[in-house]
């Protein structure tokens, strides 16, 4: 399974964008991008994902390389609801839904 | 569309006792999967089903069980249960074809403690 690679926190401003970087070098071609996020001892909840264009949504934008070995979430305006842990996750067909550490992201006032 | 209801919310079970938590989904995904969570740690996959009648063990399978009768069930069982075994866990579904596939959706979590 592919394996990803993410710092164990950080914080940011609230306001500000948060971007949040992780490392993916093992990926397969069919796999796809995946970023949760976890508050408290709440079931993950889903960000957003993509397998090789960068994606925007209501709540996020994901960065992918050209080379797909790396990707970035970017929160555009952190509020303080948006401290939790944040996992990146590269899965698909043939590989398991496995979760890292993740980063701790802290928004403070 | 209910997603992914777990039952029991809250459990605590004497060292060796058995029990079953359930985890059913309305979405027809065919992939599903348990995890569990200890205090302060990442989840951890138990096992998970690509399909029914179909399991494969995760990073932590022993001391569970579970089956795939139905694209909507998925049991895990505990047989021996011990303090180790004290965790939160949570059930996941989603959907995964050839051309791609849907994000995992999670239910809401069974809080278990074995004394």
């Amino acid at each position: 399974d592919a394996k990803t690679t993410q710092p164990p926190s950080m914080d940011c401003a609230e306001g500000r964008a948060a971007n949040l970087p992780c490392n993916h070098s093992t990926i397969s071609g069919n796999e796809y991008v995946y970023w949760y996020r976890q508050i408290h001892s709440q079931g993950p909840q889903y960000i957003i994902h993509g397998l090789k264009n960068n994606e925007t949504n209501e709540m996020a934008s994901l960065i992918i390389t050209e080379d797909r070995k790396s990707s970035t979430l970017i929160l555009p305006h952190a509020t303080l609801r948006d401290t939790a842990v944040y996992y990146c996750i590269v899965y698909g067909a043939n590989s398991k839904l496995t979760f890292g550490k993740g980063i701790t992201l802290s928004v403070r006032p | 569309n209910a997603g992914v209801t777990q039952t029991p919310k809250f459990r605590i079970l004497k060292i060796g006792q058995s029990m079953t938590l359930q985890c059913t989904q309305d979405m027809n995904h065919n992939y599903m999967y348990w995890y569990r969570q200890d205090p302060g740690m990442g989840l951890k996959l138990i096992y998970y089903s690509v399909g029914a009648g179909i399991t494969d063990k995760g990073e932590v399978p022993n001391g569970y069980n579970v089956s795939r009768s139905t694209t909507e069930d998925f049991p895990l069982r505990l047989e021996l249960a011990a303090p180790s075994q004290t965790s939160v866990y949570f059930c996941a579904s989603s959907f995964i074809g050839r051309t791609g596939g849907t994000e995992a959706f999670f239910g809401q979590g069974t809080r278990l403690t074995v004394v």
